[in-house]
């Protein structure tokens, strides 16, 4: 079974400074991983997925993540952050052969300030 | 395409009523899944489907919850009778077969969700 465990439930942060978000997962085979993003009062969006290869992917709004698969971790970059990603980020995973399931984390409040 | 549609968008209920979610995948998807979101437990897995039968429903809390998918185009997830334990936002979530890159690869798209209150 997988489990996905973000480290921080808010993370504040001023406008226009860079912000990483923590995620770390449990796996007993190969997985891939996600970063989704909640605004207020809507339904999760994709924001960027590792399924293999390069090992830093690219999202939208100018996000980043990185695949560490020794220290089991995928944490979420974004060198400066506007207000308008104030939002709720969840860390998922899911089993890359049985199952369709999609694991989230239990997910990390960005609160950007002015 | 419209994207996932859920309804109600809100509901209000007394205890012991029964209560009926519903979801409208997008067309051409092969997987559904109901998420219930809660401050407490955060996002959890309920159910999902494949083709419209169920794969696993281990998330389903107890018996109270049941969830069926008739056609490729609906899904219900109904609790009888309900509790104020069951007061959450309950999404559902449709994804395609990637066919290239593989199964559980392909985007989650979710619908708004349905915010139920039980009282």
């Amino acid at each position: 079974a997988q489990s996905v465990t973000q480290l921080d439930s808010q993370v504040p942060v001023f406008e226009e400074a860079p912000v990483e978000l923590r995620c770390n997962y449990s796996s007993s085979v190969s997985v891939y991983l996600f970063w989704y993003v909640q605004y207020p009062n809507q339904g999760l969006q994709l924001l960027l997925k590792y399924l293999s290869g390069s090992t830093l992917v690219k999202g939208i709004n100018g996000f980043e993540a990185e695949f560490n698969k020794s220290q089991t971790s995928f944490h979420l970059r974004k060198p400066s952050v506007h207000i308008s990603d104030t939002a709720e980020y969840f860390c998922a995973v899911s089993d890359k052969y049985n199952t369709g399931k999609l694991i989230f984390g239990q997910g990390t409040t960005l609160q950007v300030k002015p | 395409d419209a994207g996932v549609i859920q309804s109600p968008r809100h509901e209000v209920t007394e205890m012991g009523q029964e209560v009926t979610l519903r979801c409208k995948p997008i067309s051409g998807h092969d997987y559904l899944f109901w998420y219930r979101q809660t401050m407490m437990r955060g996002l959890e897995l309920l159910i999902y489907f494949n083709n419209n039968v169920p794969i696993d429903d281990s998330g389903m809390p107890e018996d109270r919850f049941s969830a069926k998918m008739p056609n490729a185009s609906f899904s219900t997830l109904k609790i009888q009778p309900s509790e104020p334990r069951d007061s959450a936002v309950y999404f559902c979530a449709s994804r395609p077969w990637d066919s290239l890159a593989g199964p559980n690869t392909g985007e989650l798209f979710f619908g708004e969700g349905s915010r139920l209150t039980v009282l």
